[in-house]
């Protein structure tokens, strides 16, 4: 079984819908962050959460929105979708760093985003 | 932040070492530099991060000189299930400090 898993992994979309990305870990690590991947641009931070009751903007937060719903479970949210938001979305939960070590992070399938 | 450098793509054949280059000329005293595999339709998955010298595990190596101003990434004998985008990444703690660039495209061709 995947320890990363997210749904759904295809959706269409309407320009102006709600749309709910959903994010489950059986990896019992604190850390989940958000990520949406988009052709020759790499991965880009959208939220983060480091446990329960901490959630964190990152690089490109506008037009987004998460919940925390439980350690496992970390939910990412378009209030009103609009076609540039068409991309590859990604979760990610990460162990707390070694000493001196950065963290590792283990990434979901992904789900594939078309806002029409 | 570091700033990272790596070739954008990279061609190679079965058999063959893949060697790739990341420039971080402003690397921090604290900082890492851990890479990234990532397969089409996958998300990224973790090969390899050190500290200076070189480290290696049952999928590559990594060799950091001492100035750390760049690392290799090396990958023995590729085969074409090593075709992927390989992320360099630079940094000294969590993943919110961190940054996946657009990385380098190894095609392996038989």
């Amino acid at each position: 079984d995947a320890d990363v898993t997210q749904t759904p992994r295809n959706r269409i979309t309407k320009t102006g819908k709600r749309i709910m990305l959903e994010c489950s870990q059986t990896k019992g690590h604190d850390r989940m962050y958000w990520y949406r991947q988009d052709p020759g641009l790499g991965l880009r931070l959208i939220y983060y959460s480091f446990d329960v009751k901490d959630i964190n903007k990152g690089e490109i937060s506008d037009g987004y929105s998460v919940s925390r719903q439980a350690q496992a479970k970390f939910s990412l949210s378009l209030e009103s979708a609009i076609p540039n938001q068409t991309a590859l979305y990604f979760c990610a939960t990460s162990e707390p760093y070694r000493a001196g070590g950065t963290d590792t992070q283990y990434f979901g399938p992904g789900t594939r985003l078309t806002v029409l | 932040l570091a700033k990272t450098t790596q070739p954008i793509s990279m061609d190679s054949y079965e058999g063959q070492e893949v060697n790739i280059t990341c420039s971080h000329n402003n690397i921090a005293t604290n900082d890492y530099i851990t890479w990234y595999q990532q397969f089409p339709s996958q998300g990224p998955r973790f090969i390899i991060q050190g500290y200076k010298t070189k480290v290696t595990n049952e999928v590559a190596s990594l060799f950091i000189p001492a100035d750390r101003k760049s690392s290799t990434l090396s990958l023995p004998r590729v085969s074409l299930s090593d075709t992927a985008v390989y992320y360099c990444l630079v940094g000294e703690r969590l993943p919110d400090k961190l940054s996946f660039g657009a990385g380098t495209t190894v095609t392996v061709r038989a």
